[in-house]
């Protein structure tokens, strides 16, 4: 069953460093999310993309985030320089139309920020 | 605005009994709901959905939600509890038309008890 991929599963980084948070997504799918859960609290949106844009973004996707798809298979999250309150799982996510269909989410990466 | 509310952060039952988790939403258009269980150290998995049509929907694992509007709610349950139930379960609301970010509650942690 295709399934959505997330590298690396685990990252360590020091504050004011850039990371970059790789996805691959389903391969028919259209719609590509990223999401966070800091640790103990709520899974929350970041950001949808769809037709090589952003189609919507939360306000925690500030200037700091950004998003791209290099290639026909990669999604990736950039943080340009991370903070301590940006530790947290960041999930990866699919759609092949709409949201209302379901999303399908990767693994995860754990992001650790010291 | 959309929003979810998971009653119950911990839910324990008992192997073979009913598994009952709970989620109201509140939500200013007609919503679509989900259920995601989310095993230790793996990605968020679909278990359910309910778009239109029958308010009773069926998933995966022997797990069926029913969709009250009148009560604006979106309970999980499972007749019969198993061992390989325990997971965390998060349930989420998306618009149907427009921003399809999903919406999280904060989760059940379900413990099955020999």
């Amino acid at each position: 069953e295709p399934e959505v991929t997330q590298t690396p599963s685990h990252q360590v980084t020091q504050m004011g460093q850039e990371v970059i948070l790789r996805c691959v997504p389903i391969s028919n799918h259209l719609y590509f999310y990223w999401y966070r859960q800091i640790l103990g609290q709520k899974v929350e949106f970041l950001v949808s993309f769809y037709n090589n844009e952003i189609s919507e973004k939360s306000e925690i996707f500030d200037d700091q985030f950004s998003v791209e798809r290099p290639d026909g298979s990669n999604f990736t999250l950039k943080i340009r320089s991370t903070k301590l309150e940006d530790s947290a799982m960041y999930f990866c996510a699919s759609s092949e139309r709409a949201a209302n269909l379901g999303q399908y989410f990767g693994p995860g990466t754990r992001l650790t920020v010291t | 605005a959309q929003s979810v509310t998971q009653l119950g952060s911990h839910v324990s039952v008992s192997e073979g009994a009913l598994v009952l988790l709970r989620c109201n939403y509140s939500s200013s258009v007609p919503p679509y709901l989900f259920w995601y269980v989310q095993y230790p150290n793996q990605g968020l998995q679909l278990l359910l959905k309910y778009t239109t049509g029958a308010t009773l929907v069926k998933g995966i694992n022997g797990f069926e939600a029913e969709f009250k509007k009148s009560e604006t709610s979106f309970h999980l349950t499972k007749p019969s509890a198993h061992m390989s139930d325990a997971a965390e379960y998060f349930c989420a609301v998306s618009r149907i038309q427009g921003a399809q970010k999903l919406v999280f509650g904060q989760g059940t942690r379900l413990t099955i008890n020999p």
